[in-house]
């Protein structure tokens, strides 16, 4: 089983939308989740951290549930601009030395 | 704003040269990394670094090694390029100040070898 395992993609969804993105992580003792944006040739930038009680960033909302191991980023009224490769990240426990542990992706294309 | 810069955006060598790969931060971070990112395998970590003249070794660090003699810079030596380490490679860095920080990454680096 991966460490952290992504949605198989990819999405395809009219300019609108609203899109759900779904992680699931293997380690419980997990620190810190992220999600990160990767457009085409180009590097990962962060999009957001998830916190425990869920936060959202204008049309981007994220959830964790640690008891599921579960990880979820919502995207709503989705335009042309988000079409890109959205990356779960999970830090690893203390003892691994905190790495950062990258899904596969799922990539999203928003059609107009 | 956290500023990752890699040495190259491009860059083209032979089977068995000596290859250096350069990345410097800007914000004093303590921790870095290297990472190769191939299609349909996504980011794999090579090697990683807590801090100055530390180094740790990731999940493929075969055939590569990593040099941090300074805080703000860290080098990744490829002793004798081979043609499957033709990639994508990704420097990152973060701050372990309150917890483990999210990771900024540089440009990257599309390396061939022929």
């Amino acid at each position: 089983r991966k460490e952290v395992e992504q949605d198989p993609g990819p999405f395809n969804v009219p300019e609108g939308a609203t899109v759900a993105f779904n992680c699931t992580y293997s380690n419980s003792a997990s620190q810190s989740f992220f999600w990160y944006r990767q457009d085409c040739r180009k590097e990962p930038k962060l999009l957001m951290s998830v916190y425990s009680s869920g936060n959202e960033d204008g049309r981007f909302t994220a959830q964790l549930n640690r008891a599921s191991q579960y990880i979820s980023l919502l995207i709503r009224d989705s335009k042309l601009s988000d079409s890109a490769t959205y990356l779960c990240v999970v830090t690893g426990p203390w003892n691994q030395g905190g790495k950062l542990i990258f899904g596969q992706g799922t990539e999203l294309s928003v059609k107009p | 704003d956290v500023k990752v810069t890699q040495s190259s955006r491009y860059l083209v060598k032979r089977t068995g040269e000596k290859v250096f790969l350069e990345c410097v931060q800007d914000m004093d971070h303590e921790n870095m990394f290297w990472y190769r990112q191939d299609p349909g395998l996504g980011l794999r970590l090579i090697y990683f670094s807590y801090d100055v003249k530390m180094k740790e070794k990731g999940d493929i660090p075969e055939g590569y090694s990593v040099s941090r003699e300074k805080k703000e810079r860290f080098s990744l030596i490829l002793e004798s390029a081979s043609t499957n380490q033709t990639s994508m490679y990704l420097c990152a860095s973060r701050t372990l100040d309150r917890g483990y920080q999210p990771q900024h990454f540089g440009d990257g680096t599309r390396l061939s070898i022929l």
